[in-house]
């Protein structure tokens, strides 16, 4: 199951820097899209998300980016704080049963 | 904050042997949902369960599984004869929609199958 892809295993950048996550799905019946984060022995936690009717959503220093053309969503981190290391995954919903499917995850280290 | 709380935190079983995952979803929830993530992999889709049947379920959600709501308040995940490969971090999940489709996850009960 590929729905959801998310093809950078692993993420490195500096503290204070920006942080993009990339995601690539291929269902064209997803209309709503998610970031979680994950921390080891803990469940995901939601970060942000994003309608298909919308193509820029943020929240403080969370940005997610939708390219409903590409089936392309991007998560932007303005400044990355060591705090944010963590692995990060993407997932999205079909408004037809609201299940959802997720990326392979991005390990995201920010460095002091 | 109202969370989702998932017990036990760990289960050790051995093969063959029946084990019951247990979940108390968030109260005003009506959607309920198991994931699992076998180490390192993805967190992958078994099951969502909605006015008290399946939706939907995953080709990995085969005849060992089933899921139950016995009362108003825990949702439970049933493996009836585990295999090695079961072995995983199983996570409870519960979504409201009256706001955003926002799942919201329990912490998560690793299951060691030996």
């Amino acid at each position: 199951d590929q729905q959801v892809k998310q093809n950078s295993p692993s993420l490195s950048v500096q503290e204070g820097r920006i942080s993009i996550l990339n995601c690539d799905y291929t269902n064209s019946m997803f209309d709503y899209f998610l970031w979680y984060k994950k921390y080891p022995a803990e469940g995901p936690t939601f970060l942000i998300s994003i309608s298909s009717i919308k193509d820029k959503n943020e929240d403080g220093r969370f940005t997610v980016f939708l390219n409903k053309s590409a089936k392309h969503l991007s998560l932007h981190i303005v400044p990355s704080q060591p705090g944010d290391s963590a692995v990060y995954f993407c997932a999205a919903s079909a408004r037809y049963n609201n299940d959802m499917r997720f990326g392979a995850g991005t390990r995201l280290t920010v460095k002091p | 904050e109202p969370e989702v709380t998932q017990t036990p935190s760990h289960q050790v079983t051995q093969m063959g042997q029946e084990v019951i995952l247990r979940c108390v979803p968030i109260s005003n929830h009506l959607y309920f949902y198991w994931y699992r993530q076998i180490l390192g992999q993805k967190v992958e889709f078994l099951v969502s369960f909605y006015n008290n049947e399946i939706s939907e379920k995953s080709e990995i959600f085969d005849d060992q599984f089933s899921v139950e709501r016995p009362d108003g308040s825990n949702f439970t995940l049933k493996i009836r004869s585990t295999k090695l490969e079961d072995s995983a971090m199983y996570f409870c999940a519960s979504l409201s929609l009256a706001g955003g489709r926002e799942q919201y996850f329990g912490p998560g009960t690793r299951l060691t199958v030996t």
